[in-house]
């Protein structure tokens, strides 16, 4: 079955602290790879994506995120985190074959203390 | 760029009734469009995909009689929740997928639903 593990559910940070979200998929195919921002009270917004190519791609505000095929992972990665980074954060995994839905990750709530 | 449209943004019904949220692709056609709601604090689920012109596919676990889609134009779907009841209190997010620009995926701004 298709699935998407995010491993951390709340991550408490201090600013300038460096940031790692895990994102592990279960898919036998080729799929392109996202992450999503949800900031409190407001809608999804694309941070970065993977469809093909260099397999770290850098996305907006500081955010990068790299692909590694082996571990069917795409981890979410930025050096110094700022308290407006305080929000949830969606991996998400795209089949390139049929409907493309996607599937969604669990979310990880990220805080940052000023 | 692309833009995908939701309508109502906020919406209160009273248990009960049937409410209807409408997705709109504003510049590009639609064949395909998602719909998902999204519990507080937790991580978008996916209810069922929507194809223009004919029937939705529901995910396991979505009742098809209660959130009645309808995906009649290139352009437009919509999710009515039917004889809603408190515990349909949601944020429903769609997406759209174009497919003339390599099969990009665009969500909308969600609607918040509360059933009182």
């Amino acid at each position: 079955a298709q699935s998407v593990s995010q491993h951390n559910h709340h991550v408490i940070l201090s600013e300038a602290a460096s940031l790692e979200l895990g994102c592990n998929y279960s898919y036998g195919g080729t799929v392109n790879l996202f992450w999503y921002v949800q900031y409190p009270g407001q809608h999804l917004q694309l941070l970065l994506k993977y469809f093909s190519g260099d397999p770290l791609v850098k996305g907006i505000k500081g955010f990068e995120a790299e692909f590694i095929k082996s571990k069917f992972s795409f981890n979410l990665r930025k050096p110094s985190v700022q308290w407006s980074d305080t929000a949830e954060y969606f991996c998400a995994v795209q089949p390139t074959s049929g409907t493309y839905k996607y599937i969604f990750g669990t979310g990880t709530r990220l805080k940052v203390l000023a | 760029g692309a833009v995908v449209s939701q309508h109502p943004s906020w919406v209160i019904c009273k248990s009960g009734t049937s409410v209807k949220i409408e997705c709109r692709s504003l510049d590009f056609q639609a064949t395909t469009m998602f719909w998902y709601r999204q519990f507080p604090k937790q991580s978008l689920m996916l209810m069922a995909t929507s194809n223009e012109g004919s029937k939705a596919t529901y995910e396991q676990g979505v009742e098809k009689d209660k959130f009645l889609i309808n995906h009649a134009s290139l352009t437009l779907s919509t999710l009515t929740v039917t004889s809603a009841h408190p515990e349909d209190s949601s944020f429903y997010i769609c997406s759209a997928r174009n497919s003339r620009s390599g099969n990009t995926i665009y969500f909308g701004e969600g609607s918040w639903l509360t059933v009182v």
